[in-house]
């Protein structure tokens, strides 16, 4: 696997379930972060995570809580959405601190459908 | 608080036509620019970055500008194909402690053949 990879692609679940989103980047990188994307808005930063540590955390509800056990993996644990949380979430990963810039690279998403 | 503005409407470009994208900012000018890819059902992808100091880069098909007395940033593609039909989204890099890109919420590009 190259690049960054999210589980599932696609998840359906009701208002009471708990679901667990999967991020892992395969790039070396030390930065991950959690979007979501609902149409025709900008990508809302929800969570940054920078050598593990939680730097950032945009007031996003507590239904949604990140976990991040290394560099390379990060999950998003969902519970009592509620349905106007159905968006796409994105994950992205980057180098900081390394001389660089801050180019993102996104995994494909999981397209999230609460009822 | 800064914001960005990417024209909403779609644009409808001919093949082989150049398409030029906007974003527009409000406030003071970021260290980068940043342009992004994102085809349907996709994450973004990158595809440029622009510093401040700099007026244009290219990359093969692709030139960007900056101006930052305008506080705009142009996005062109030469001889357009199908295939670079997608939603160009733009970011703001304010190389602040907190590592937040600012994003646009993305222009759609349509090719027609």
């Amino acid at each position: 696997e190259t690049g960054v990879t999210q589980t599932p692609r696609h998840l359906v679940m009701g208002m009471t379930n708990k679901k667990s989103l999967k991020c892992e980047q395969h790039l070396g990188h030390n930065a991950m972060y959690w979007y979501k994307q609902s149409a025709k808005k900008p990508l809302e930063l929800m969570f940054v995570y920078n050598f593990k540590e939680q730097t950032e955390n945009n007031s996003v509800p507590s239904r949604f809580s990140p976990e991040c056990p290394n560099s390379s993996h990060l999950f998003l644990h969902l519970h009592t959405l509620q349905p106007e949380d159905s968006a796409l979430y994105l994950c992205a990963s980057s180098s900081l601190g390394t001389g660089g810039y801050n180019e993102q690279f996104f995994g494909p998403g999981t397209r999230l459908t609460v009822l | 608080s800064q914001k960005i503005e990417q024209n909403s409407e779609a644009l409808n470009i001919q093949e082989g036509k150049t398409a030029t994208l906007t974003c527009n900012y409000t406030n003071y000018s970021p260290a980068y620019l940043q342009w992004y890819r994102q085809d349907p059902g996709r994450g973004p992808v990158f595809l440029l970055l622009i510093r401040e100091n700099e007026k244009e880069k290219r990359k093969e098909r692709l030139k960007v500008t900056f101006d930052t007395t305008l506080k705009q940033s142009l996005f062109h593609i030469t001889a357009s194909q199908p295939a670079d039909s997608a939603t160009y989204l733009c970011a703001l890099d304010m190389s602040d402690s907190n590592y937040q890109l600012i994003w646009g919420a993305g222009t759609k590009l349509i090719i027609k053949p």
